[in-house]
């Protein structure tokens, strides 16, 4: 069974472009949550979905970011018109219902 | 609101010392505990789970215990080794289905 997997690992993109960063979860587990980890902060949770469901985005910025869980595919979180602010590592977390496994990462760079 | 918070915030250890990692929390009606490592660079590895009903959990040199009632949690880690240099981060879970509260972790080097 492999891990929760994050790609791309590492993205760089100008001020004004898209960031998509995607999130295969583990076989079986049909919750996602997504964290941000800023630099020198701890992680900060921002939305958990279930299958084609946004269960909690109380996390989440307001403009800008948005989270899909389709039934097919992967999850994605997507920030639209990144600032330089939005330069942190990005976590996401499936589970089965109880514990969180997380995978690699990606880290945004926002020049 | 559930806040974590993790002391020291930075440890240095000798090879062979055993050691203990605090994580406390604001709030005790949790539903689990969580100790994590993470690796520069890297993703987060779960170390422990500990369910609000148990006391401790052990893994190996690792044993976590939880106080509830005084919102505490500990990581002993015995005879530590270079390779146990990492940040260990400590998160809390309020209910079953929500997300985890992080503290800012305690980050460990293990000199040889």
């Amino acid at each position: 069974n492999a891990g929760v997997m994050q790609n791309p690992r590492h993205l760089v993109r100008r001020r004004g472009q898209e960031a998509r960063l995607r999130c295969s979860p583990m076989k079986g587990h049909s919750h996602v949550y997504w964290y941000r980890q800023l630099p020198e902060e701890g992680l900060k949770f921002m939305v958990y979905l279930q299958k084609e469901n946004i269960i909690d985005e109380s996390g989440m910025p307001k403009e800008r970011f948005s989270a899909e869980f389709p039934k097919e595919g992967p999850s994605i979180l997507r920030i639209q018109q990144v600032v330089r602010g939005d330069s942190a590592a990005y976590f996401c977390a499936s589970s089965p219902g109880n514990e969180q496994f997380f995978g690699p990462g990606t880290r945004l760079t926002v020049l | 609101k559930q806040e974590v918070t993790q002391i020291p915030a930075a440890l240095s250890v000798p090879e062979g010392e055993n050691l203990v990692l605090n994580c406390s929390f604001t709030d005790s009606a949790i539903y689990n505990l969580q100790w994590f490592r993470q690796d520069p660079g890297k993703g987060l590895t779960s170390l422990l789970l500990i369910q609000s009903s148990q006391r401790e959990q052990t893994s190996g040199r690792l044993n976590a215990s939880l106080d509830k009632s005084s919102g505490r949690s500990t990581l002993y880690i015995a005879a530590s080794q270079p390779g146990d240099s990492a940040t260990y981060l400590c998160a809390v879970r309020t209910q079953a289905g929500t997300a985890l509260i992080f503290g800012k972790g305690t980050t460990l080097s293990v000199s040889s």
